[in-house]
């Protein structure tokens, strides 16, 4: 089994709908992340939480919101989705800052 | 703002030749790592190279930092069909406290059979 899952792994969804994208990690690490990929581009950090009760804003967080669940579960929410949201998102965990990331397999979010 | 960028964009080369990948950051780092993404899906951790190292092997890959110059570079030997992928560098950051990766914008890499 895959280290880190994300669901679901496509997504077609329309402006201003709710979605969430879920993600499970069972590498035990304490911190999770969520990046979003555009084409052609790097990953750039969403949000992180270095654990269930530490959650952090990264560098494009607006139209965005997390919540930790557990350990081991962190989802993403876009509150009311809007056409540039249109992405592959990543799931990411590790044990620092600084080390070794564990991404998960993405979603490919597209929004008419 | 991104902290490490990748040259060249893109790669294409020959089934058995070599590829090199270069990546140079902005701001001092603690180590710099490179990661291979296959079309559309996760990216993998390949190798992490600490700043007070110079050179790193595993397999056909082999990175070289050079801190004084903010660059490193990526060397697959032999390439392969299969080494066909994106391949980001991703340095350390202090923001807000505490560490992140920032990601470079990625080399596009084709191995032609």
């Amino acid at each position: 089994d895959a280290d880190v899952t994300q669901t679901p792994r496509n997504r077609i969804t329309k402006t201003g709908k709710r979605i969430m994208l879920e993600c499970s990690q069972t590498k035990g690490h304490d911190r999770m992340y969520w990046y979003r990929q555009d084409p052609g581009l790097g990953l750039r950090l969403i949000y992180y939480s270095f654990d269930v009760k530490d959650i952090n804003k990264g560098e494009i967080s607006d139209g965005y919101s997390v919540s930790r669940q557990a350990q081991a579960k962190f989802s993403l929410s876009l509150e009311s989705a809007i056409p540039n949201q249109t992405a592959l998102y990543f799931c990411a965990t590790g044990p620092g800052g600084m080390d070794e990331q564990y991404f998960g397999p993405g979603t490919r979010l597209t929004v008419t | 703002s991104q902290q490490g960028e990748e040259d060249p964009q893109a790669l294409s080369i020959q089934e058995g030749e070599n590829a090199t990948m270069n990546c140079s950051y902005k701001t001092s780092i603690n180590n710099l790592q490179w990661y291979r993404q296959n079309s559309g899906r996760g990216l993998v951790h390949l190798i992490l190279i600490r700043s007070n190292e110079r050179e790193k092997h595993s397999g056909r890959l082999r990175v070289t930092l050079d801190t004084s110059k903010k660059s490193s570079s990526l060397l697959i030997t032999a390439s392969r069909a299969a080494d066909t992928a994106s391949y980001f560098c991703a340095t350390d950051a202090l923001l807000d406290s505490s560490y992140k990766l920032i990601f470079g914008s990625g080399t596009r890499l084709l191995v032609r059979p």
